[in-house]
């Protein structure tokens, strides 16, 4: 059952460029989609998340783009830097109130100086 | 910053024990939340909690699995008969009642259980 799918397990980029981590889902039934980050030895923490009604939603050096006919979401951060080394998860809820996540399996990024 | 608090952080446990993983989740959050990810896989979702009750559960989360918020703070995670595959990091998660999906949940830093 992979309803989010992550399906670049790693990824590396230099300190200033772009970092684009991209994330696909089956479930038409998702209207929320969300990135959380996963430093070593700590739990997730939520970043940036968009609506399905949405096409894009920004934060800062983060901006989320959401492709609701391709079923694809992607994640920009511009201009990378070190601190975001760390692994990416991509999230999606169909709302109701329990508000239970499905996750993918992430993306570690790499951001080198 | 308020934050979730869990407890240990690393539990090692014989095949078969039972073992408590427990949860301290942020003073005025509604809905409590077990996640875990297995080494390798995805975080994946096993049950939430609200109003003192169990409102939505996985198929992971079998009869072995039980929940429970004795005292008001803190948010407990059972496992009555442990396996081999239950070995993961266990995260919680709350968030508040009334703020939209789109805030996010509060995690925890995770239990990681290893049984052996």
């Amino acid at each position: 059952d992979q309803q989010v799918k992550q399906n670049s397990p790693s990824l590396s980029v230099q300190e200033g460029r772009i970092s684009i981590l991209n994330c696909d889902y089956t479930n038409s039934m998702f209207d929320y989609f969300l990135w959380y980050k996963k430093y070593p030895a700590e739990g997730p923490t939520f970043l940036i998340s968009i609506s399905s009604i949405k096409d894009k939603n920004e934060d800062g050096r983060f901006t989320v783009f959401l492709n609701k006919s391709a079923k694809h979401l992607s994640l920009h951060i511009v201009p990378s830097q070190p601190g975001d080394s760390a692994v990416y998860f991509c999230a999606a809820s169909s709302g109701g109130s329990n508000y239970k996540l499905t996750f993918g399996k992430g993306t570690l990024l790499t951001v080198n100086p | 910053e308020p934050e979730v608090t869990q407890t240990p952080s690393h539990q090692v446990t014989q095949m078969g024990q039972e073992v408590i993983l427990r949860c301290v989740p942020i003073s005025n959050h509604l809905y409590f939340y077990w996640y875990r990810q297995i080494l390798g896989q995805k975080v994946e979702f096993l049950v939430s909690f609200y109003n003192n009750e169990i409102s939505e559960k996985s198929e992971i989360f079998d009869d072995q699995f039980s929940v429970e918020r004795p005292d008001g703070s803190n948010f407990t995670l059972k496992i009555r008969s442990t396996k081999l595959e239950d070995s993961a990091m266990y995260f919680c998660a709350s968030r508040e009642g009334q703020v939209p999906i789109w805030t996010g949940a509060f995690f925890g830093q995770g239990t990681r259980l290893t049984v052996v």
